[in-house]
């Protein structure tokens, strides 16, 4: 099965920042990446689709880049509602791996 | 506008069969084009995939929990359901039902999820 592991496992950070969240896969995924986040109680919500696409209606200081093994997630300037954990998916198998997460939260 | 919600016990007891199920709405379970799948979050961890299911009752399950999980659907319902046998405390999570894009061969990305449902396993 594939492995995903993101980095770091957790992160503070001050509204304003820029944060980058990586994520590495165990073998190429080409773009077959996803990125969610997730709030305690709440479902998570679908950010990022094949690497680098924005779903529908996700803030553009979201972004997401990267191919073969290696991605990151990155916020351009941190807002009160972004502090939540943030966890990659391969969709690459069929077993849809995620990785184990990192959360974001306040200095 | 797309839906899903979980439904289920609260409370199951060690060695019971867990049964759950998702309703759906705003799309229809027998569209080529998505599925349906069981993800869950034990309190503290992470996120882990378990089973989904396509239009064409293909199926696919979590490697490690192959032989205790069965999904199924009743399209005339739009009705997913997940059976896990033998639980045990180790299965306490919240579980999810999330439509999965792509296709049994080629599944992607979980675009809209349920709320979730809070199980515990203890006698």
């Amino acid at each position: 099965d594939i492995e995903m592991t993101q980095s770091p496992s957790s992160l503070s950070a001050s509204v304003g920042d820029r944060v980058t969240i990586t994520c590495r896969a165990s073998e190429s995924i080409s773009s077959y990446l996803n990125w969610y986040q997730k709030k305690p109680g709440k479902a998570p919500k679908f950010l990022i689709y094949a690497a680098s696409t924005l779903q529908s209606g996700v803030p553009s200081r979201f972004s997401g880049s990267g191919s073969g093994t290696d991605f990151t997630l990155t916020i351009s300037s941190l807002q009160p509602e972004d502090f939540a954990t943030y966890y990659c998916q391969e969709g690459y198998s069929t077993q849809l791996t995620f990785g184990g997460g990192t959360k974001v939260e306040i200095k | 506008q797309v839906t899903l919600k979980e439904s289920g016990p609260v409370l199951v007891k060690p060695t019971e069969t867990l049964t759950l199920t998702c309703t759906v709405s705003g799309f229809s379970l027998t569209d080529t084009r998505m599925g349906v799948s069981w993800i869950r979050q034990p309190p503290g961890k992470g996120l882990k995939w378990l089973a989904h299911i396509f239009s064409s009752d293909e199926k696919s399950y979590r490697t490690s929990l192959k032989t205790r999980l069965t999904i199924s659907q009743d399209t005339s319902k739009s009705q997913v359901v997940l059976t896990m046998t033998n639980v045990d405390p180790m299965d306490t999570a919240t579980y999810y039902c999330a439509r999965v894009t792509g296709s049994w061969l080629t599944p992607d990305a979980f675009d809209i999820w349920g709320q979730g449902t809070v199980v515990t396993v203890s006698s």
